[in-house]
């Protein structure tokens, strides 16, 4: 069955620390992708990143990288340096393919990161 | 651009009233997805649409009915609220493996 966990329910930091979000998915697909989204207090929806199952390599964004591990179905999210503003419920996702030939999303259950001052 | 618009921001209703949840979309994508945010649950589908015309269920559609006549519109009806249906409801749309792009969302109460 298709399924993200998000262990981490809640994560609190103190500014200029770094953090890492797990994300450990299963799928019975070869081909997918995987996405993390940013909610902030505010309630919409950000999206951060898209990451194809055959792109292995890390991605780092200013202070955001990501770890794609295919061998270990994580996908972790880490921020160097936190900041007040990365206070927020993050998200990671898995593509699922649909009965009519589309495709969706499956969310964990989100972590929620505090950053403190 | 206006993306992934929804109304209304914000509402109420008693047990047992129906309404209608909109969502419209500028951007010209075939797929339409209607979630629901539970607190500490993430998101769950309720209902999907692959073009105008086509619909079907996703994980949690009891309660919930769409239609897609248009490529920009995706409405959801509630037809006999219940509590269990307080929630927050987004719309979101994308093209074949792209991200999702998300309204802002609906706070829906029943009491």
């Amino acid at each position: 069955a298709q399924k993200v966990t998000q262990a981490q329910t809640e994560i609190s930091v103190v500014e200029k620390e770094d953090v890492t979000l797990d994300c450990v998915y299963e799928t019975r697909d070869t081909t997918y992708y995987l996405f993390w989204y940013k909610q902030p207090p505010s309630g919409e929806l950000v999206f951060l990143i898209r990451r194809n199952s055959f792109d292995e390599q890390n991605e780092i964004s200013g202070r955001y990288s990501w770890n794609f591990q295919k061998s270990t179905s994580s996908f972790n999210f880490t921020i160097t340096a936190s900041q007040v503003v990365d206070s927020a419920v993050y998200f990671c996702a898995l593509s699922e393919v649909l009965n009519q030939a589309g495709t969706a999303l499956i969310f964990g259950k989100g972590t929620t990161l505090s950053v403190s001052s | 651009n206006a993306g992934v618009t929804q109304t209304p921001k914000f509402r109420i209703l008693k047990i047992g009233q129906s309404m209608t949840l909109q969502c419209a979309q500028d951007m010209n994508h075939n797929y339409m997805y209607w979630y629901r945010q539970d607190p500490g649950m993430g998101l769950k589908l309720i209902y999907y649409s692959v073009g105008a015309g086509i619909t079907d269920k996703g994980e949690v559609p009891n309660g919930y009915n769409v239609s897609r006549s248009t490529t920009e519109d995706f409405p959801l009806r509630l037809e006999l609220a219940a509590p269990s249906q307080t929630s927050v409801y987004f719309c979101a749309s994308s093209q074949y493996n792209s991200p999702l792009h998300f309204g802002n969302g609906t706070r829906l109460t029943v009491t």
